[in-house]
């Protein structure tokens, strides 16, 4: 049972180039989420899934797309990525429960530490 | 909107020492409280939650947090702390109904050093 997995590890990007993080999870979770962290500001939700084909924003969703494709997976994009973007990535999963998923903590993922020079 | 606050960005204890980490949380309505460590180049696991009941909860490590509803607040302690105890430490609170699906308002964190 590996939990909540990420790939990649770390990534050093161009601005202006494009790429996609991996998330996934084999706990059969609902819910997926991705969060940046930056120095200060604690981890803050760029977007977010309830269930395989859905998706919804977050607290800073701008420059990043998502997927949730199928249930165990949700990939992050970045289509253009900025210097601003540089920040480390996690990835977390939780169970849900319509509304009283809010009872359910969340598992993260080791994270992905991402440069944009 | 909810919102969680955590007081100090940045403490420093000897070993032994006691240790009182704050949180206070914005939000009327019915919440789960948790507190998240954040060890060294690792990710966040969880140390202790809060759903109902006992409003002081114990965790792993020695840790516990104690619910205060009318202070909005949920301190986390620890009486004697390791050095294997640096770390970042992270409050996050969630509207138990709603439509805000779960999603955690976590605090900016604050770090722990332990002198040995």
């Amino acid at each position: 049972n590996a939990g909540v997995t990420q790939t990649p590890k770390f990534r050093v990007l161009k601005t202006g180039q494009s790429m996609t993080l991996l998330c996934a999870q084999d706990m059969n979770h609902e819910y997926m989420y991705w969060y940046r962290q930056d120095p200060g500001m604690g981890l803050r939700l760029i977007h977010y899934s309830v269930g395989e084909g859905t998706t919804a924003k977050g607290e800073v969703p701008d420059g990043y797309n998502v997927s949730r494709l199928k249930k165990q997976n949700f990939l992050l994009g970045l289509e253009s990525a900025a210097p601003s973007q540089t920040s480390v990535y996690f990835c977390a999963s939780s169970y849900g429960t319509g509304r009283l998923a809010g009872g359910y903590e969340q598992y993260f993922g080791p994270g992905t530490r991402l440069t944009v020079t | 909107a909810q919102s969680v606050s955590q007081h100090n960005h940045h403490v420093i204890l000897s070993e032994a020492a006691s240790l009182e980490l704050g949180c206070n949380y914005s939000y009327g309505g019915t919440v789960n409280l948790f507190w998240y460590v954040q060890y060294p180049g690792q990710h966040l696991q969880l140390l202790l939650k809060y759903f109902s009941g006992d409003p002081l909860v114990k965790g792993i490590k020695g840790f516990e947090a104690e619910f205060i509803k009318s202070k909005f607040s949920f301190n986390l302690r620890k009486p004697s702390v390791q050095w294997s105890d640096t770390a970042e430490y992270f409050c996050a609170v969630n509207a138990r109904y709603g439509g805000s699906q779960g999603n955690l308002i976590f605090g900016k964190g604050t770090k722990l050093s332990v002198k040995p």
